[in-house]
C-alpha cells in the first residue's frame, strides 16, 4: 500500500522537450513537496503546496512549474529541459505545513536529458 | 534562511563499531531535526528526529543529541551493520521548510 507515489519512474528525453512528473499521497496530508537530488547527492527543496497553494517556490528557473489539482496530488511540468535538470526528483508530503513533521518521500524519479 | 553543515562527507568503520556524524545549523528558532537514511537508489526515510524541548534520543541502536545553544546535533550509531551502510541526512527546520545537510556515506566493513 503506498504512500507517496510517483511516476514515471524514469525519464529520458531530449533537451528541449517538455515533460511532467505525477506524485500522489494517500496518507491525508495536507502539504507536498517537490525536492531535487543532484549527482552529488545534494537535497534541494524546490516548492511547497499547502491545501493546494503555494507556499515555499525556491530559486527555480520558471521552466519548472508545479501544479496541485487536489490535495492528494502535486505535479511537475518542466519546460525546455535543459541538460542540467538530469537528476532525480523526488516528490514528499507531510501532515501540516509546518517543518516539524515527518516528510515522507516517493520513491524518486530519474530523469536524464540527452 | 537555514544553513546546515553535515561532516563528515564519508565515514568508514569496522562493522560493531561506532559511526558520529555531526551537524551545525544557523537559525536559532528552528525546533525540529529528523534524521533520514537513503539506501543506495531509494527513497530518503526517516530513522529518528528530536525536537528542541528534548536533548537526547534512544531507538535501539540510534541515538541523537542536540545541543540548542551551540546549535549542533549528533547521530550515534552503536554496533554497526552491513545493512546500516547508506547515506545519513540531517535537517533542521528553518523558518517555512526543512533544510539539509549534504549527506555522510557511511561505509560499514564487514
Amino acid at each position: 500500500d503506498t504512500a507517496v507515489s510517483q511516476t514515471p519512474k524514469y525519464l529520458v528525453t531530449q533537451m528541449g522537450n517538455d515533460k511532467s512528473i505525477k506524485c500522489e499521497q494517500n496518507l491525508g496530508h495536507d502539504t507536498m513537496y517537490w525536492y531535487k537530488q543532484d549527482s552529488k547527492k545534494f537535497l534541494k527543496i524546490m516548492f511547497s503546496y499547502n491545501n493546494k497553494e503555494l507556499i515555499i517556490n525556491e530559486t527555480v528557473p520558471n521552466r519548472f512549474s508545479p501544479k496541485s489539482p487536489d490535495k492528494a496530488h502535486l505535479n511537475l511540468h518542466i519546460n525546455s529541459l535543459e541538460l542540467g535538470d538530469s537528476a532525480v526528483y523526488f516528490c514528499a508530503s507531510s501532515r501540516t505545513s509546518g517543518t516539524n513533521n515527518e516528510q515522507f518521500f516517493g520513491p524518486g524519479t530519474r530523469l536524464t536529458v540527452l | 534562511g537555514e544553513n546546515v553543515e553535515q561532516h563528515p562527507s564519508t565515514l568508514s568503520v569496522q562493522e560493531g563499531d561506532s559511526a558520529v556524524i555531526k551537524c551545525t545549523y544557523s537559525d536559532s528558532a528552528s525546533n525540529y531535526f529528523p534524521w533520514y537514511k537513503q539506501e543506495l537508489g531509494k527513497r530518503p526515510q526517516l530513522i529518528i528526529d528530536i525536537r528542541s524541548n528534548v536533548g537526547e534520543k534512544k531507538d535501539q541502536r540510534i541515538a541523537v543529541t542536540l545541543n540548542k545553544t551551540a546549535k549542533h546535533f549528533s547521530l550515534h550509531i552503536t554496533e554497526t551493520q552491513p545493512e546500516d551502510s547508506a547515506v545519513y541526512f540531517c535537517a533542521a527546520s528553518g523558518s517555512y521548510q526543512l533544510t539539509f545537510g549534504k549527506g555522510t556515506k557511511l561505509s560499514v566493513i564487514p
